[in-house]
């Protein structure tokens, strides 16, 4: 069975400090990786994604990596700001399973 | 830039009731979905359309139907509402097919349902 697995489930940090959030899965078959923010009451926003032949991608202050073999990928996040407060979460298309398996996010707060 | 619209964004039905949530994507995009969002689950897909007229089931299809009236909606009946139906359902779009590495969603901000 697929699982997407995100820890921890919060974080809080200070305004200006650079965060890496996790995202672990178990189907190393996958076709993608995609990173998503999620603000309260709010729909899924798409920050990255990363194909399954790409190790990396980069948007602004945000950089998402994937290491398929170990079953990992991290969104780093650099000079954080108040704005950037929100549910992360991350979704991998298991080419096993052939189906989108969602993390359940991690609930990010950065403090002024 | 509209994007997916979702309407309505609230709803409280009775149990047993029936009611339908719309969806539009203004992004000429091929593939639309709809999925439910509950605490602790992540997100699970009710149902996949590739093009107009053609609907494939997802993970948690029962109790519900959809239609793809055209490139643009895309629409989630209830026939007769349950309790476990309470959730808070997103329509989403991508311009790739189900699958591809290049699947990038597009998400409407939701309905929440609630169902008494």
């Amino acid at each position: 069975k697929q699982e997407v697995t995100q820890i921890p489930a919060a974080l809080s940090v200070p305004e200006g400090e650079n965060l890496v959030l996790n995202c672990s899965f178990t189907d190393s078959a996958i076709y993608n990786l995609q990173w998503f923010r999620q603000d309260p009451g709010k729909g899924l926003t798409s920050l990255l994604l990363i194909q399954s032949s790409q190790r990396e991608q980069t948007s602004g202050r945000l950089n998402a990596s994937l290491d398929k073999s170990s079953g990992r990928s991290t969104l780093y996040i650099a000079a954080s700001q108040p704005g950037d407060s929100a549910t992360y979460l991350c979704a991998s298309y298991g080419g096993a399973t052939n189906k989108l398996i969602f993390g359940t996010g991690t609930l990010l707060a950065v403090q002024p | 830039n509209a994007g997916v619209t979702q309407t309505p964004k609230f709803q409280v039905l009775k149990t047993g009731q029936s009611m339908t949530l719309q969806c539009a994507q203004d992004m000429n995009h091929n593939s639309m979905y709809w999925y439910r969002q509950d605490p602790g689950m992540g997100l699970r897909l009710i149902y996949y359309s590739a093009s107009e007229g053609t609907t494939d089931k997802g993970e948690v299809p029962n109790g519900y139907n959809v239609s793809r009236l055209n490139k643009r909606e895309f629409s989630l009946r209830l026939e007769s509402a349950a309790p476990s139906q309470t959730s808070v359902y997103f329509c989403a779009s991508s311009e790739a097919l189900r699958g591809s590495p290049r699947e990038k969603l597009f998400f409407g901000s939701g309905t929440q349902l609630s169902v008494l």
